[in-house]
This record gives structure tokens, sequence and C-alpha cells, in this order.
């Protein structure tokens, strides 16, 4: 089964920083999800990754996939309390014995940031 | 409009109780899931619905019933549940089933204790 390993597991910045979280997967991405929590809270989308070499933004969050090193980083610029949250990235896994794929996430970033 | 919503926020029931959690979107999405998430841990699948029947059950057991009335709507029933079960609840839909690419919009979740 794919796995999802997000790096680091949690990190505390001062307002204004930047700051990227790497998530690399153990299998071909089909689709590379990136998702913010709350903690007790329901997921926010932020962003979908499909093609090597794409790359999104909104607002200060910008997110990159390397299809060729399986792996997507999500990028904040100038960071602020309101990013504080826990990042998770998901992808898109094959399901044994079919062709549909469900969606699994990796273990989370917890981010802080310090005002 | 992206908003799936779920009630109850919060829910406690006993051992021997019976209960639902309901969730609704009105994007016209054909998919709809069903995940549990344990403190600290990333949400885990438990149900797929695609075009309103049952596609994919991750061996969840019987004591978690799904139900979905209509394209709408998706029900989750809970009976003699155990302690082990307290989590948060998150419903999830996407606009079709099973394919990569397909990003899933998720509810604020239920937060349920099982005393």
């Amino acid at each position: 089964s794919q796995e999802l390993e997000q790096s680091p597991q949690s990190l505390i910045v001062q307002e204004g920083k930047n700051l990227t979280i790497n998530c690399t997967s153990s299998k071909t991405l089909y689709g590379l999800y990136w998702y913010k929590q709350k903690y007790g809270e329901g997921l926010i989308f932020l962003m979908m990754l499909q093609k090597g070499g794409e790359e999104k933004s909104h607002e200060k969050i910008t997110a990159k996939l390397d299809e060729k090193k399986q792996q997507s980083s999500l990028h904040i610029t100038a960071s602020q309390p309101s990013h504080a949250g826990i990042y998770l990235c998901g992808a898109d896994t094959l399901r044994s014995g079919g062709s549909n794929y469900k969606l699994t996430f990796g273990k989370g970033t917890l981010l802080t940031v310090n005002p | 409009d992206t908003e799936v919503t779920q009630t109850p926020k919060h829910l406690v029931m006993g051992m021997t109780n019976k209960k639902s959690l309901k969730c609704e979107q009105h994007m016209g999405h054909r998919a709809m899931y069903w995940y549990k998430q344990k403190a600290k841990k990333p949400p885990e699948l438990m149900f797929v619905y695609s075009y309103e029947k049952l596609s994919i059950n991750e061996s969840v057991p019987s004591r978690f019933s799904p139900e979905c009335p209509n394209s709408s709507l998706l029900n989750l029933h809970l009976h003699a549940l155990q302690p082990e079960d307290s989590a948060l609840y998150l419903c999830a839909s996407s606009q079709f089933p099973g394919l990569a690419g397909n990003e899933q919009y998720f509810g604020p979740g239920t937060r349920l204790t099982v005393t």
C-alpha cells in the first residue's frame, strides 16, 4: 500500500518567517492533495497537484509536485498566526483488485506560528 | 459553494444506545465518504457511496451502518458502540467516485464520545 511520509512532524516559526513542509510518497503519485485542519475540526482543501512540475498558489501558500522524486512541498511565505494548524498531504491510492482510487493521508505536520 | 454540513457537532452516547450521524452536501457530488479520525492521527476511510450505492466498506464493524437516502444525504447509524469508537467522524464528498484527481471536500466533523 502507498505510504506518505511528511516532514517535519511539527514546526514552530516566528510570525513573518517562511517555511516548507514536505510529503514523500513510496509509490507513483496520481494525485496529491494538501489539506489544513484545525484541531478537532474538518479538513480544509488547499490544493491538488497532478502533473510533474506543477505548481499552484493560494494567497501565501505555494505547493509543488516533483513527480520523479514522488514528492510534494508546501511553502508558506511570511507566515501569520492564521496559518497555524495541522497540514495533511493526501494521495490517490489505487485499491487492490480494482481500478478505483481512495485517498490516503500522511501523518500531518503541526504548525505553530508565534506572534 | 463547497460546503459539507454535519450534525450533530458533538455526541455522547452509552454503549447500549442507538444514534445517527448526518451529512449533507448540495454540490451535486456523486461520491460521499465517511472517515474516522482518532486524536493525532490522519483520517481513515470507512465507507464510500458512489451514485448512492455502497461501493467500499473498509472492513468496518457492523455496529456502524451507513445509509445514503438520496444523492445529497449520508447517514451513519451507530449501535452498541465501544469506548474505543470514540473519535472525530468526518463526512466528505467529491464529484466523481473512484477517480484520481478528484478532490474531496470535508465537513466539520462530529466529535463522538462513547461512555
